[in-house]
């Protein structure tokens, strides 16, 4: 199976702050990479496909890079509604897993 | 629009079964794999498997395998996620979602609570 790792598994920030959020996978996944956003008590919510590219309806504060084993999603702003728990995922072979997530709180 | 709609909450005991139920719309059910992921209370996200609505494909995390069964129902867009001899452990929240380069669209989803 793939692990993917990620870090750090919190963060504390404050409004405005740009924030970076990595995963590492165990071997290479081209870019077969999601990330998704999740809210206590919600289902998650998908951010980002194919690594890089936004779902429809995500604001472009939001972005993603990498290929291979190391990927980031970047926030470029901090804005109140983006403080959540953010996971990875990768797709390139079953199982599909997931990073164990970053909680991103408000400092 | 794509919408997943969940069944409801469910208590079960240890030992019984349980069958969580996700209503697709808004697309062509057939076209699109429905993955199954849970989570545990205040913990990460985990993946379960996957099935193929147009066929009878299916694929399953090791850990689950002979407990879980996925399967689908073309005259009503319905999948279904079955797991079996439920142990305090099964006890989530259980997540549908429609793959479409990852996992696009999500269900609201569906706490199972295994308890005595």
């Amino acid at each position: 199976d793939i692990q993917m790792t990620q870090s750090p598994s919190s963060l504390s920030a404050s409004v405005g702050d740009r924030v970076t959020i990595t995963c590492r996978a165990s071997q290479g996944i081209s870019n077969y990479l999601a990330w998704f956003q999740q809210k206590p008590g919600k289902a998650p919510k998908s951010l980002i496909y194919a690594a890089s590219n936004l779902q429809s309806g995500v604001p472009s504060k939001f972005s993603g890079s990498g290929s291979g084993t190391d990927f980031t999603l970047t926030i470029s702003s901090l804005q109140p509604e983006d403080f959540a728990t953010y996971y990875c995922q990768q797709y390139k072979s079953y199982p599909h897993t997931f990073g164990g997530g970053t909680k991103v709180e408000i400092k | 629009q794509v919408q997943l709609v969940q069944s409801g909450a469910e208590v079960r005991e240890p030992g019984a079964s349980v069958r969580v139920s996700c209503k697709a719309s808004g697309y062509t059910f057939t076209s699109y794999y429905i993955h199954w992921v849970r989570q545990a209370p205040g913990q990460g996200l985990e993946w379960m498997g996957v099935v193929n609505p147009g066929s009878h494909y299916t694929h399953y995390v090791e850990k689950l395998q002979g407990r879980v069964a996925m399967s689908r129902d073309t005259s009503t867009t319905t999948v279904h996620m079955e797991l079996n001899s439920l142990r305090s452990e099964d006890t989530a929240v259980y997540y549908c979602g429609r793959e479409n380069d990852g996992i696009t669209n999500w269900g609201q989803g569906t706490l199972v609570t295994v308890s005595s």
